[in-house]
Order: C-alpha cells, then sequence, then structure tokens
C-alpha cells in the first residue's frame, strides 16, 4: 500500500518569495507522484506529475517538483510566488503504471502576503 | 473538450433523508471514481468502475451507500439514509486506463450539508 505525507498544513509566505511544500511518500513499488491544486469551491487540477525518466518535472504555472527517490520525497516548488498561487496543494501517489488508486495527501493550504 | 460535470453542484438536507449525486466523464474514459473530500481533508476513495464494472469498492460504507454506472458512462452515487459525518465533497473523477499515466480529472465536486 501506498500513503503520502505532507508537512505543514498552513504554509504562509510573501508574494515574490520562494514557495516549497513538503511531501513524502511510502510506496513498495515504483511510485507515480502527482501534484493537484485545488482553488475555493473547484475540483483538482493536476499541477505536475513525476513517472519515469527525468526526476525534475516542470508544471503549470512555474511550479516545479523534484523526485528524489534516496529520501522519498517529492516537494513542490515556485521561484516566485503570486497572489494566485494561493490554494490548497495536494500531493498524491499511485503505482507506477496504473491509474488505479490515487492516494492523497492531507494537504497544505498555501497563503500569500501582500 | 468537455470536462467532468457533476450534479448538484451543492445539497442541504435533513438526516435520514436520502441523497443523489451524478456524473458524467469525459467522454472516452473509462474509468470512473468518486472520491468523499471532508473539511481540511484530502479526497479519500469510496468507488472505482472500469467501464460498468466496480473493481474496488472496497471504501465504501455498503449500509447506506451505493452506486451505479449503468452502461459505463453516467454515474450515481447515493446515500440512504444520509449522517450528520456525510457532511462533505463529492467527487467525481475519470480517466482512460489505456493511457498509463495515472492522471485524474476531477468534477468540480458536490457539497453535501446535513442539518
Amino acid at each position: 500500500a501506498q500513503s503520502v505525507t505532507q508537512l505543514g498544513s498552513h504554509v504562509s509566505v510573501s508574494e515574490g518569495a520562494l514557495v516549497l511544500l513538503r511531501c513524502n511518500y511510502s510506496s513498495s513499488v515504483p511510485p507515480y507522484l502527482f501534484w493537484y491544486v485545488q482553488y475555493p469551491n473547484q475540483g483538482l487540477q493536476l499541477l505536475l506529475k513525476y513517472t519515469t525518466g527525468a526526476t525534475l518535472v516542470k508544471g503549470i504555472n512555474g511550479f516545479e517538483a523534484e523526485f528524489k527517490k534516496s529520501e522519498t520525497s517529492f516537494h513542490l516548488t515556485k521561484p516566485s510566488a503570486h497572489m494566485s498561487d494561493a490554494a490548497e496543494y495536494f500531493c498524491a501517489v499511485s503505482v507506477a503504471g496504473g491509474n488505479e488508486k490515487l492516494t492523497f495527501g492531507t494537504g497544505t493550504r498555501l497563503t500569500i502576503i501582500p | 473538450e468537455a470536462g467532468v460535470v457533476q450534479s448538484p453542484r451543492y445539497k442541504i438536507i435533513e438526516k435520514k433523508q436520502p441523497v443523489a449525486f451524478w456524473c458524467n466523464p469525459i467522454s472516452g474514459h473509462n474509468t470512473l471514481y468518486w472520491y468523499r473530500q471532508n473539511l481540511g481533508q484530502g479526497p479519500e476513495l469510496l468507488i472505482r468502475y472500469e467501464n460498468e464494472e466496480a473493481v474496488d469498492d472496497s471504501q465504501l460504507p455498503k449500509d447506506r451507500f451505493s452506486a451505479e454506472r449503468l452502461k459505463g458512462v453516467d454515474s450515481t452515487l447515493k446515500i440512504q439514509p444520509a449522517e450528520l459525518g456525510d457532511s462533505a465533497v463529492y467527487l467525481c473523477a475519470s480517466s482512460r486506463r489505456s493511457v498509463n499515466t495515472g492522471e485524474l480529472f476531477f468534477g468540480e465536486g458536490s457539497r453535501l450539508t446535513v442539518l
């Protein structure tokens, strides 16, 4: 079985500052890893994903994440925060090669300080 | 292409009443999921369909919850009778199994409030 732990349920950063949202996973087989974003009263939208290949993946809106197998981590970063980045972010894991089940973390609410 | 469509967006009912949610997945997506998202939590899988077959319903509270996906397209999730603890957002998602990217496409959700 796979699981995800997101460190920090709330993160606040100043506009223009670095965004770092932490995610650690547990999986007995090679994982597929995802970051989803959820804006208020909306569904989840895929930001980026890691399946195979390059461990640094780039997503929409300037976000990127790096898969580090040795650290079992998949942290999400953005060099410069924008007010529009305020949302809830979910890290998720599934078994490589299948979309049978996506297991989500508990989420991190990102607040941007003007 | 049209996204996943869910209805209703909001529903307020009294406890012990029934409620149903409807989902229309993206055309061509044979896998359909129902997730429940409690306040301040991540989504949790309730049931997964491959076409019209429920292949994973281990987390579905079968005493009061039921789901169906007739003809392998639209799906309905029902709760009868509803309890206070059922207040949550019910998310529908779909994916194309033949493309093993693991990406799910979510609808906007149906927010249930049980009074």
